[in-house]
């Protein structure tokens, strides 16, 4: 049981690039969500699933973009990556969404 | 405004020692009140998870405590380890809130020296 996957572990992004980080999780879970944390802040909601063709915004959505197709599956997309969205990514799932969350190991999102 | 206000910020102590570390609230309604533990590097793993009727629960030597009359929860740490350093995260969710939209604390930082 492999619980929540993340890839990549690590990302150097230029100013402008775009790409997608990756989050499987496989203890069918209606509800993920991705956050953002910074140093010595804590974890910002980023957008969240309740379910596979739903999802809506979170805390800090501006510039990021997700999809949910599959339960499975939840990918973000950095749309044009800026050095403002250098960060540490966390993607979770939980059975519902104000219940006990399962987090990946996280993205170290770094864009120069 | 739902807020949640973690202290102290960071805690130094001794392996073998106790320690307590606080968690007030202002998110209303209540729903639940979970504490994480996040190492270096890793992602948060849940230890509790506490409801409105429910005013402590254990998971080995990690007891949490919760007054949600107060808004404050607790958590205590009884003969600390070198594994407890790590980042501590407290977490309230509001009553019927599917979607799930959690407040989340800034987290304390506790190490743990030998």
């Amino acid at each position: 049981n492999a619980g929540v996957t993340q890839t990549p572990k690590f990302q150097v992004l230029k100013t402008g690039q775009s790409m997608t980080l990756q989050c499987a999780q496989d203890m069918n879970h209606e509800y993920m969500s991705w956050y953002r944390q910074d140093p010595g802040m804590g974890l910002r909601l980023i957008h969240y699933s309740v379910g596979a063709g739903i999802t809506d915004q979170g805390e800090v959505p501006n510039g990021y973009n997700v999809s949910r197709s599959t339960t499975e599956d939840f990918p973000l997309r950095l749309l044009s990556a800026a050095p403002s969205q250098t960060s540490v990514y966390f993607c979770a799932s939980s059975y519902r969404g104000a219940t006990e969350a399962f987090f990946g190991q996280g993205t170290r999102l770094t864009v120069v | 405004k739902n807020q949640v206000e973690q202290s102290p910020q960071s805690l130094i102590i001794l392996e073998g020692k106790n320690c307590t570390l606080q968690c007030n609230y202002t998110v209303s309604p209540f729903s639940n009140l979970r504490w994480y533990k996040q190492d270096t590097g890793r992602g948060p793993v849940s230890l509790t998870i506490m409801t409105f009727s429910e005013n402590t629960k254990s998971n080995g030597r990690y007891t949490a405590t919760l007054d949600a009359d107060t808004k404050q929860s607790s958590l205590h740490i009884t003969a600390s380890q070198l594994s407890d350093s790590a980042s501590y995260i407290c977490v309230v969710s509001r009553f019927n809130t599917n979607a799930g939209k959690s407040t989340f604390g800034d987290g304390t930082t506790l190490t743990v020296k030998p």
